[in-house]
This record gives structure tokens, C-alpha cells and sequence, in this order.
């Protein structure tokens, strides 16, 4: 079946303008997560969403970082007024439930002039 | 604190070669869960296998094998005969309850694996 879905695959934008990046989880999987893959901080993780329960924010990195996700399907992770050290790919994952593995996207490549 | 150490930055090896990568985790807890990834070049994350804390029987699939031990607090990896489709970078990771509920993967920092023909 179609696995996590994410878009676009390549964003370049200016500083301090805000981005939307959309990712669509497998379909049935109740949970879904945000990371980061940067060169200076490896794999992190910045937002967990399972089914109606409140987010798990713990990892956004500043309050310009926000996420939703929209009848327990499609998310978008957005950044404002992004800064030059937003540049990463950010990859989302999804889950049958919270302790399964995680299968993932192939990642939107941000990159901040 | 949880934390996952991938000493081995990169690994170069010739085809057929066997090759370990290292795995080395630290928590507090007594339930947790542990997992190898594979990342190509095309850049996708590929689960590769999930072991829980209380199952330390090694596990063999087709090339690959882990080797998962609590005394130690290590989940190595060992490709068997390894071919040039090999190549890629492989993440370590850890998940338990001081996640939030098992909900966020702590990863190492990856080992390079670059098989030459």
C-alpha cells in the first residue's frame, strides 16, 4: 500500500518568510510524528499526534514552530518568519498506534536563503 | 536521561566483507523498546526491526543480524557478506516511558556504511 506521503519534496524560501509543509500518514495509522535531520543535531524529534489526544510538543524547538493535524489524517508542520538554522529535512513518520514502529516519509528538504 | 552512542562515524568496507555496527543505549527504564533503521541515499528512514526490552534472543533476517544485550546495553547490528546495495546510513534508536509514552525515538547519530565493489 502507499506508504507516508509528504510535500513538497525540495521548499527553498527567504528569511522570514513563514512555510507549510504537509505530510500524509499511512493510511489507519493513528499516530503520527515530526523530526528533524540536520547536519549539526542529527535525528530529532519535535511533535507527536495520536488520534484526539493533545499533541506531544515537547520537541518544537521555539514558539515559530507549530503543527496541526486535521480529522486524525493529514498534518501540517508550519514555521514562521523562518531563520537560516531552520534549514533540514524535516520528516514525518506514522503509526498503527503510539508503541509501534514508525515507517516514514522521504522528508521535505527546507532550505532558508 | 535516554541517550543512543553510534561511536562508528563511518564504516568502509569491501563486498563480502562482514561488518558490526555498534549500538550502545542508556535509560532509566525497565521497558523500553529498540529499533535499526536504514537510511539510502535516497534519503527514506526503512524500519528495519524493533526488539523490547525483555526479549534479548538474537535475531537473524536473510543478511542481517542483531545481537541484543542488557548487560552491556548494547542492540548491535551485523551484516553478513555485504553487497554494494548495502551502502547507506544506519540509525540506532530508543523509545520508553520517559518519551512521553514510548511516542518519541531517540536516535543515535547514524553510522556511514559505504560498501566498495
Amino acid at each position: 500500500g502507499a506508504g507516508v506521503s509528504q510535500s513538497p519534496s525540495n521548499k527553498v524560501t527567504e528569511k522570514g518568510k513563514d512555510v507549510e509543509l504537509r505530510c500524509d500518514p499511512i493510511s489507519g495509522h493513528t499516530a503520527l510524528y515530526w523530526y528533524r535531520q540536520s547536519l549539526g543535531q542529527g535525528l530529532e524529534f519535535l511533535i507527536y499526534f495520536q488520534g484526539n489526544s493533545a499533541p506531544d510538543k515537547s520537541g518544537l524547538p521555539s514558539d515559530r514552530f507549530s503543527a496541526e493535524r486535521t480529522g486524525g489524517s493529514v498534518s501540517t508542520l508550519t514555521i514562521q518568519r523562518t531563520q537560516q538554522e531552520d534549514s533540514a529535512v524535516y520528516l514525518c513518520a506514522s503509526s498503527l498506534t503510539g508503541r509501534q514502529p514508525q515507517h516514514f516519509g522521504d522528508g521535505t528538504r527546507l532550505s532558508i536563503l | 536521561a535516554q541517550k543512543v552512542t553510534q561511536a562508528q562515524t563511518e564504516i568502509s568496507v569491501v563486498e563480502k566483507e562482514d561488518v558490526t555496527l555498534d549500538c550502545v543505549y542508556e535509560t532509566r527504564d525497565t521497558t523500553y523498546y529498540l529499533f535499526w533503521y536504514k537510511q539510502p541515499p535516497s534519503g527514506e528512514l526503512v524500519f528495519l526491526i524493533r526488539r523490547n526490552s525483555f526479549d534479548e534472543q538474537n535475531e537473524i533476517s536473510g543478511r542481517y543480524s542483531w545481537n541484543f544485550q542488557k548487560s552491556t546495553s548494547s542492540f548491535n547490528f551485523t551484516i553478513t557478506a555485504s553487497q554494494v546495495v548495502d551502502s547507506a546510513v544506519y540509525f540506532c534508536a530508543l523509545s520508553d516511558s520517559g518519551s512521553g509514552g514510548y511516542n518519541k525515538l531517540i536516535f543515535g547519530a547514524g553510522t556511514r556504511l559505504a560498501v566498495h565493489p
